[in-house]
């Protein structure tokens, strides 16, 4: 199962609203998961089955979606939320990742 | 708090071989299903290995097939990949992960590095 995120990196301040996409190449439910990996660090569990918050993972972050078509949403923007943002599908076969969503300080 | 220590990374000819293992401790290990995740410098991420709670099922992405084993010691809360015919394109960090390939990935170890280069 293919995983395709856009934007591919964006630019953004503290304090504003983000909403990144991704796609699946075929249906998965709600098996899909989000990750953010701050530079130089692993990545770090966001959002799991869709729309449940890892927990200690701040509530500004929001999972939707399901079926093909999911979305992260970053409710104010903070500092240490810079960084790259990557889907996952666990639904069959491999797990796979999208190639990442890059968020930059504009 | 979970933790996960990755060791026994390093450089390695083509067509050599290396094993990974992991220290596992903060959950109950014997429990949990645990991963392989690699990432090329600069590039996504990869699942490459994953094993149940008792090794009893292990799964490998294509491109390791026959070449990587993933094993686990409960008793000494250890993960291991054993990686044979190493091949250029094997060159990652090796990331540690509890959780396996049908749920999700919930801790991660800080990775070990693997250079495969004549």
């Amino acid at each position: 199962i293919q995983m395709t995120q856009s934007p591919s990196s964006l630019s953004a301040s503290p304090g504003d609203r983000v909403t990144i996409t991704c796609r699946s190449s075929q249906t998965i439910e709600k098996s899909l998961n989000w990750y953010l990996q701050r530079p130089g660090r692993a990545p770090s569990l966001l959002i799991y089955a869709a729309t449940n918050t890892q927990s200690g993972v701040s509530p500004r972050f929001r999972g939707s979606g399901s079926g093909t078509d999911f979305t992260l949403t970053i409710s104010g923007l903070q500092i240490e939320d810079f960084g790259t943002y990557y889907c996952q599908q666990a639904y069959s076969g491999p797990p796979t990742f999208g190639l990442g969503t890059r968020v930059e300080t504009k | 708090e979970a933790q996960l220590v990755e060791s026994g990374g390093g450089v390695v000819r083509p067509g050599g071989s290396l094993r990974l293992s992991c220290a596992a401790s903060g959950f109950i290990f014997g429990d949990s299903g645990m991963s392989w995740v690699r990432q090329v410098p600069g590039k996504g991420l990869e699942w490459v290995a994953g094993i149940n709670w008792n090794g009893g099922s292990k799964g490998y992405v294509e491109s390791v097939k026959g070449r990587f084993t993933i094993s686990r010691d409960n008793a000494e809360k250890s993960l291991h990949l054993q990686m044979n015919s190493l091949k250029a394109e094997d060159t990652a960090l090796y990331y540690c992960v509890k959780g396996t390939s049908s749920n999700w990935f919930e801790h991660w170890g800080q990775g070990a590095l693997v250079t495969v280069s004549s």
